[in-house]
């Protein structure tokens, strides 16, 4: 079973800052299955970045995404009043298919 | 636009059944492998079963197999999860979502609450 790892819990940032998130997997993930994600409290999660990189429709330059293998960093490069939420990482595998991250929280300095 | 409308929650005893729905929209439904993903209050994001479009291949979260039931109406566009023997430990908002590329979900309902209590 894939572990994902997301770190730090909590970042505290001002608006304007650059925020990196960390997700770091328990095995290897194939085929740059690996997604992050947006939630609101209320809402139900946004797609961002899929297949490490790729960033969904609509979505801002500002969101960014990279890594490889085991280590992947989620970056949002200035940060603006509506990013302030909960970001998760996921994979797509084997048992289980899906899982995700514990989630990271960025909130106001 | 894509849409996907879930139904059937509600506050169920333990040992309890609930069938959730999902109606789609604005996209081929038939085309996609959808999901259900659930939230515990507070709580993180869990995968709880898949369904392939051909509506045979599907997974399962070991924590709800066995009791959980995921089935798709490719004519009617609507999910479905059948749950039975539910546990305080299943209380969650419970979302439907569409398969993305690289094994990403690209759209999420806006759930629909079941709350497993005596």
């Amino acid at each position: 079973e894939i572990v994902l790892t997301q770190s730090p819990g909590t970042l505290a940032l001002s608006p304007g800052e650059r925020a990196t998130l960390s997700c770091r997997a328990s095995q290897t993930i194939d085929m740059n299955h690996l997604a992050w994600y947006q939630q609101k409290p209320g809402q139900a999660p946004r797609l961002l970045i899929f297949g490490i990189s790729k960033r969904a429709t609509g979505i801002p330059d500002r969101f960014s995404g990279s890594g490889s293998g085991t280590d992947f960093t989620f970056t949002i490069s200035r940060l603006e009043p509506e990013d302030f939420a909960v970001y998760y990482c996921q994979q797509y595998g084997d048992s289980p298919e899906v899982t995700f991250g514990g989630g990271t929280r960025v909130e106001i300095k | 636009e894509v849409q996907l409308v879930e139904s059937g929650g509600g506050l169920v005893q333990p040992g309890g059944s609930l069938s959730l729905s999902c109606a789609a929209s604005g996209f081929t439904f038939k085309d996609y492998w959808m999901y259900w993903v659930r939230q515990a209050p507070g709580k993180g994001l869990v995968w709880v079963s898949r369904i392939h479009s051909d509506e045979i291949q599907i997974k399962y979260a070991d924590s709800v197999k066995g009791r959980f039931t995921i089935s798709r109406d490719n004519v009617k566009s609507t999910l479905f999860l059948r749950m039975n023997s539910l546990r305080v430990d299943d209380t969650a908002v419970y979302y439907c979502a569409r398969g993305g590329t690289h094994g990403s979900i690209d759209y999420w309902g806006q759930g629909t609450l079941v709350a497993v209590s005596s």
